[in-house]
């Protein structure tokens, strides 16, 4: 089944200590991204992936890093959580056609820091 | 700068009544158009997509969206709301000319579809 996974789905932390949450798609897609979901807010993206290797921020990139060292996982670091990241994340994935094409979504991570 | 603006927080619609979820967007080339559909607990999923050509897109579950480009706008239409259409709906947008990865969302609109 295509399918974009994340893991953990729900997350209690406490503030500084460094967190992962990964993400990880079977179809292939060059392009990756992360977006986190604040009531109001609507989705904003913090950072994407072109392709293996290729990141590039988002519009709210602060406080957060990512790898794209191959093409099916694109985990989001979290060196020093702090309470203002307390948000729903989501992963989402797609052909790199020029921008043109859909994504695809996880399941989302509730991340809660304290 | 890219932006996409769903004046409505909410929108209430009686069942088997025509819907619409607004959405105008902002951008300095040519627009590439999404619509996505969030269900309570679950991610997003993708409904329909304007890229060129038709400009009356057709999608999921019944759903379409008319580009107009003199109006910068997108709207959402189903001509006869169920129940099951009761979720959280984002626009968002890209800019077609510089084609890079930055996709823009709206704040999303909650649409209620009552008995």
């Amino acid at each position: 089944e295509a399918q974009v996974t994340q893991n953990p789905r729900y997350l209690i932390t406490v503030t500084g200590k460094k967190l992962t949450v990964t993400c990880s798609q079977n179809m292939n897609h060059e392009y990756m991204s992360w977006y986190r979901q604040d009531p109001g807010l609507g989705l904003r993206q913090i950072y994407y992936s072109m392709n293996v290797e290729v990141t590039d921020k988002g519009d709210v990139p602060e406080g957060y890093k990512v790898s794209r060292k191959e093409k099916r996982n694109f985990p989001l670091i979290l060196e020093s959580p702090s309470p203002n990241q307390t948000s729903l994340y989501f992963c989402a994935s797609s052909f790199n056609l020029g921008g043109r094409d859909e994504q695809y979504f996880g399941p989302g991570t509730r991340l809660t820091v304290t | 700068a890219q932006s996409v603006a769903q004046p409505e927080d909410q929108v209430n619609v009686a069942e088997g009544n025509p819907l619409t979820v607004k959405c105008t967007y902002s951008v300095s080339g040519n627009p590439y158009l999404f619509w996505y559909v969030q269900y309570p607990n679950r991610g997003l999923q993708f409904l329909l997509k304007y890229i060129t050509g038709d400009n009356l897109v057709k999608g999921s579950y019944g759903f379409e969206a008319e580009f107009n480009k003199s109006q910068t706008s997108f709207h959402l239409k189903k001509p006869s709301a169920l129940v099951s259409d009761s979720a959280l709906y984002f626009c968002a947008v890209r800019d077609g000319v510089n084609q890079g990865g930055k996709l823009i969302f709206g704040q999303g609109t909650e649409l209620s579809v009552k008995p």
